[in-house]
């Protein structure tokens, strides 16, 4: 079974300051990992995504995320955080399932971080 | 430019009286995902269409219907609300269901139950 923590509920940092938001995952091959974001009362928006090749990936707003296979992290980071980029952060991965019928190939979700980006 | 567009974006309904959300898309997309969201709570995946098949997740209460008419457009059928189907109602599109594929979101309906 796939499953993803994201294992702080909150994370709070001074504008300016590096942020990251943690995630760790768990399924029984390849991963294929996902970061969105949540605006208060609207829906996901995409950030980046992990398939394959390069550990390190770049994604929308400054946003990027370091996967490490050793450790099955996929953390997202950002060098210099801003007051807007407050929002609630939901790390996702996908399991392997091809068959379209089936529960297989579902995005399951972590519980989501709360970033606040003070002042 | 908007390319999941969900309507309305706030529905209050009366406990019992059936409501329908819509979900449209100008992505051409293969898959359509209608997931459940519950105050600040991961979402929880309902069920999913490619193209005409449609696809229910084994704990979705049977009180929720999806339609799709065709390509754009995908319902979202409560019959008979419960106060605990209060919730934020997130349609998704994925081009593929293959693992990689993005899923793109869009902004929710908000639905309160009295």
């Amino acid at each position: 079974a796939q499953s993803v923590a994201q294992p702080e509920d909150q994370v709070n940092v001074a504008e300016g300051n590096p942020l990251t938001v943690k995630c760790t995952y768990s399924v029984s091959g390849n991963p294929y990992l996902f970061w969105y974001v949540q605006y208060p009362n609207r829906g996901l928006q995409f950030l980046l995504k992990y398939i394959t090749g390069d550990n390190l990936v770049k994604g929308s707003y400054g946003f990027e995320a370091e996967f490490n296979k050793s450790q099955t992290s996929f953390h997202l980071k950002k060098p210099s955080a801003l007051v807007s980029d407050s929002a609630l952060y939901f790390c996702a991965v996908r399991d392997l399932g091809l068959d379209r019928g089936s529960t297989l190939g579902r995005l399951y979700f972590g519980r989501g971080t709360q970033l606040t980006v003070w002042p | 430019d908007a390319m999941v567009i969900q309507n309305p974006r706030y529905q209050v309904t009366q406990f019992g009286k059936p409501v329908t959300l819509s979900c449209s898309q100008t992505l051409n997309h293969n898959v359509m995902y209608w997931y459940q969201q519950k105050s600040s709570q991961a979402p929880k995946l309902l069920f999913h269409y490619y193209d005409k098949d449609f696809n229910n997740e084994a704990d979705t209460p049977d009180n929720f219907q999806s339609r799709r008419p065709n390509t754009s457009f995908c319902f979202l059928d409560i019959r008979s609300p419960g106060l605990g189907d209060a919730a934020m109602y997130l349609c998704a599109t994925s081009r593929e269901w293959a693992q990689g594929e993005t899923q793109y979101f869009g902004p929710g309906t908000r639905l309160l139950v009295l």
